[in-house]
């Protein structure tokens, strides 16, 4: 069963960086799919950031892409976020999951961790 | 890219069926047969219900079934339940410029 756990600080400050991890556990980063980042302001909907290839391909959304970068270490079967230059608007339940680039969908979901961006 | 446009709001009875809309254009859901749909109950996760327009994942029950017809995608859930009360998030490729898009959410209330 492939599960994903995010994992970083719940708060951050405005203008700093944002830091996620995700680590998956019961598939091989390495053995294929991209790796996706979602995120979802409170009372609010679905929104992609970005995704990841185990060779370090990526594609991001267009409306974040000069804040974000994502990165990916098969050793440990972890990828990652970083999110530069965060305000309130950023605050967020930040998911993790498995993007079926072949097909444009995620099916299987980490728990998601809150991101609140307040000083 | 904009949000692709949900119905706020569905409704029906236990064992009624409710049927959601998800309008986008021919720049992704007209455009390529790549729609999702997924459900989220308060506090949890998204679960994949529906991906390539028509098919459910292994476990996801022949109740929820999806359909397209040109810019427009939808999700049919047939025999209401309880447990089908929940927020649902449609989704679509959209181009190797802007790759995903999601929709607004439709809250579905089982009366």
């Amino acid at each position: 069963q492939v599960q994903l756990q995010e994992s970083g600080p719940g708060l951050v400050k405005p203008s700093e960086t944002l830091s996620l991890t995700c680590t998956v556990s019961g598939y091989s980063i390495s053995s294929g799919y991209y790796w996706g980042w979602i995120r979802q302001p409170p009372g609010k909907g679905l929104e992609w950031i970005g995704s990841i290839y185990h060779s370090g391909s990526t594609y991001y959304n267009p409306s974040l892409k000069s804040r974000v970068t994502i990165s990916v270490d098969t050793s440990k079967n972890q990828f990652s976020l970083k999110l530069s230059s965060v305000t309130a608007a950023d605050t967020a339940v930040y998911y993790c999951a498995r993007d079926d680039d072949s097909s444009g969908y995620f099916d299987y979901w980490g728990q998601g961790t809150l991101v609140t961006v307040s000083s | 890219q904009s949000a692709l446009t949900q119905p706020p709001s569905a409704s029906g009875s236990p064992g009624q069926s409710v049927t959601i809309s998800c309008t986008g254009t021919s720049s992704d859901v007209g455009g390529y047969n790549y729609v999702s749909w997924y459900q989220q109950h308060p506090g949890k996760a998204p679960k994949l219900m529906i991906y390539e327009v028509s098919k459910r994942p292994s476990g996801v029950p022949d109740r929820f079934s999806g359909s397209k017809s040109g810019n427009t995608a939808s999700l049919t859930v047939s025999g209401l339940q309880a447990e089908d009360e929940a927020d649902y998030y449609c989704s679509s490729y959209a181009g190797s410029n802007n790759f995903f898009v999601f929709g607004t959410g439709t809250k579905v209330t089982v009366l």
